[in-house]
């Protein structure tokens, strides 16, 4: 069964403290690792697509990186307002609906 | 992008009623699907709502308890029958943009609470 994994479930950082998010699937067929940010109250924000191993993607303070296994969300020097839910997903056997991991709560204190 | 209106926004529905919750988008696109987001959960997959043909629904999910339709390539309605405690759950609407491979994006989400 295809399956996206997050850790941790929840991370506290202090404003400039960089670190990183981890997502790990078992899917056959790789068919592109999906970044979101969430909110509270709101639906997922799109962030990045990657398709495959090495590849890298950056926005802002942002850089989503993808292994054969795993994928990495780093946050550089991150501020209070980067602090929200981030979602990994992977599109699912059946077609283009993506099947999420349980996510990630980022806190980011002054 | 694809810009996605979801109607409305939120709702406190009495247990027993229906709710229906529209998604509008300003773009055609070809897959237009919705999830359910339980409190303190992640997105599960309910349904893929084709267009001119009845919605494929995931395991655990039926057309019964949550018809669907989509009459357009612009536009889908989801609702949820006969509501008990338990649908209380944010429902968002989500396309494929075809113009933007790779590209998934989601309505703002409607927050149900059923009393």
């Amino acid at each position: 069964e295809d399956q996206v994994t997050q850790s941790p479930e929840a991370l506290r950082l202090q404003e400039g403290e960089s670190s990183s998010l981890n997502c790990s699937y078992t899917v056959s067929g790789l068919r592109g690792l999906f970044w979101y940010r969430q909110d509270p109250g709101k639906g997922p924000e799109f962030l990045f697509t990657l398709y495959s191993a090495g590849e890298e993607k950056e926005k802002e303070r942002l850089k989503a990186t993808l292994t054969k296994k795993e994928s990495f969300l780093h946050i550089t020097a991150p501020k209070p307002e980067d602090s929200a839910t981030y979602l990994c997903a992977a599109p699912m056997l059946s077609g283009y609906a993506l099947n999420f991991g349980k996510g990630t709560s980022l806190l980011v204190t002054p | 992008s694809a810009v996605i209106s979801q109607k409305p926004s939120r709702d406190i529905c009495q247990r027993g009623t229906s709710l229906t919750i529209q998604c509008q988008v300003d773009s055609q696109v070809t897959m237009m699907f919705w999830y359910r987001q339980q409190p303190g959960q992640s997105l599960t997959l309910i349904a893929t709502a084709n267009q001119g043909s009845e919605a494929t629904y995931e395991s655990g999910f039926v057309i019964d308890k949550f018809p669907i339709s989509r009459p357009n390539l612009t536009f889908s309605t989801l609702t949820v029958s006969n509501m008990s405690p338990e649908d209380s759950s944010i429902y968002l609407c989500s396309v494929y943009d075809d113009t933007h491979r790779g590209e998934a994006f989601f309505g703002q989400g409607t927050r149900l609470t059923v009393v």
